[in-house]
């Protein structure tokens, strides 16, 4: 069975850098494309962007575009979202999921990041 | 950007009700159009792909429908363990990915 086991809850400052993981159980993944979903306090759910592990083909949202990082190791089966300066705003849960058939099946456990002085 | 809109925002139903929820696309979409469940405090989880087809190992008293610019989930007959809430998701080649805000379904 795949898994997505993502990397534990982390409290930064503002201004910090951040960079979160997501690695996949299976080598197979590798053949797959990962996205990023964020999920603010309360609120629904929103698509940051998607990575091809196996060539690090990248998409972003036009809403992240600039904001974010997404990068993988293919060796590792592993995907990353990172920030190089962290907001009060960017406070939320991070997910990974596998994005196949135009739908996400499988999701990480996900990351709570909480930014704040 | 295509804009995913759910309603109703939130509804309330009885145990063994009919439950319908709708996602209206802001144009017409393909059927490129998945339902996930996030129960409180869990993951998401995927319910239907493809506007119609039920992921496995999901009860089949859930169906999706539509096609166009409006698409609808069905529960059959709503159970406690449904109470949670639903949100739909499009694919689009040339915009990828959206969600709708999400529906929140409690038990009356």
């Amino acid at each position: 069975e795949v898994q997505l086991v993502q990397s534990r809850a982390e409290v930064k400052k503002p201004g910090e850098s951040l960079k979160i993981s997501c690695k996949g159980s299976a080598y197979s993944l590798t053949s797959d494309w990962i996205g990023w979903v964020r999920q603010k306090p309360g609120k629904g759910l929103e698509w940051m962007g998607l990575i091809y592990l196996r060539d690090s083909d990248t998409r972003y949202s036009p809403s992240f575009q600039g904001q974010i990082t997404i990068s993988a190791d293919k060796s590792i089966t592993t995907a990353y979202l990172q920030w190089s300066s962290l907001k009060a705003s960017d406070t939320a849960v991070y997910y990974c999921a596998r994005h196949l058939l135009w739908a996400f099946d499988i999701w990480g456990q996900g990351t709570k990041v909480t930014v704040s002085s | 950007d295509i804009q995913m809109t759910q309603s109703p925002s939130s509804l309330s139903a009885s145990v063994g009700d009919r439950v319908t929820i709708t996602c209206r696309a802001s144009q017409a979409i393909s059927n490129y159009l998945a339902w996930y469940q996030q129960k409180p405090g869990e993951v998401p989880k995927l319910l239907i792909y493809a506007a119609s087809t039920l992921h496995s190992g999901v009860p089949s008293r859930f169906s999706g429908s539509g096609s166009g610019t409006e698409f609808t989930l069905t529960i059959s007959s709503l159970q406690p363990e449904d109470v949670a809430i639903y949100h739909c998701q499009n694919y689009d080649k040339a915009t990828l990915i959206s969600f709708g805000q999400g529906t929140r379904l409690d038990i009356k």
